[in-house]
């Protein structure tokens, strides 16, 4: 199983450039997520969605838009990158948390620099 | 106040201590998720545990509900335990976690 596949792994982008995170997931899974993580925080949320054609902001999504058109695609869109988004994004999935049954599955992260 | 707060923020510790890594939180809750994160690697759910007490080798997880407070436990850690360690809880209807800070372990041969 190739469980949660986000590509690319490492980017570096000059300020002002635009960029698309890719994260498929091949598990059938409702809900998708993005991540933040900044150095010696914690995660933060900055979309998600519970099923194809429906999204939600999280914490923290200005300056980054998303779409999910399947159940398996869920792209990171970055319009005008800024230095403050340098951070390592992941990917996540799940088929909810409701049950306290269903773990949540994450991709390998992108490492993305903003210069 | 964090929704999640985790402690110690830092551990570091011989190879084979005993390591504690706890987790208190102000919601209340279906289930809590322990995950591991390596240096420069992807993040891996290690326990789900909504009651009691669950072990993976020499992980065990322990969940206090009317205390809303969890530890983690290693028993004889070795230096390839060092990593983060995350704990995070469901909320807004169980659509989405929120997490703690994380706990960077360093275990020392």
């Amino acid at each position: 199983n190739a469980g949660v596949t986000q590509t690319p792994k490492f980017r570096i982008l000059k300020i002002g450039q635009s960029m698309t995170l890719q994260c498929a997931q091949d598990m059938n899974h409702n809900y998708m997520y993005w991540y933040r993580q900044d150095p010696g925080m914690g995660l933060k949320l900055i979309y998600y969605s519970v099923g194809a054609g429906i999204t939600d902001k999280g914490e923290v999504p200005n300056g980054y838009n998303v779409s999910r058109s399947t159940t398996e695609d869920f792209p990171l869109r970055l319009e005008l990158a800024a230095p403050s988004q340098t951070s390592v994004y992941f990917c996540a999935s799940s088929y909810g948390f409701g049950t306290g049954a269903n773990e949540a599955f994450f991709g390998q992260g992108t490492r993305l620099t903003v210069v | 106040k964090n929704e999640v707060e985790q402690s110690p923020q830092n551990l570091t510790a011989q190879e084979g201590e005993f390591i504690t890594i706890n987790c208190s939180y102000s919601v209340g809750i279906s289930a809590l998720h322990w995950l591991q994160q390596h240096p420069g690697g992807g993040i891996v759910s290690l326990f789900m545990l909504s009651s009691g007490k669950k072990k993976h080798g020499r992980l065990i997880a322990t969940i206090n509900i009317q205390e809303k407070h969890s530890s983690l436990h290693i028993t004889a850690s070795h230096p390839r335990d060092s990593a983060v360690y995350i704990c995070a809880v469901p909320i807004q209807g169980a659509q989405k976690l929120v997490f703690g800070q994380g706990t960077r372990l360093t275990i020392n041969p």
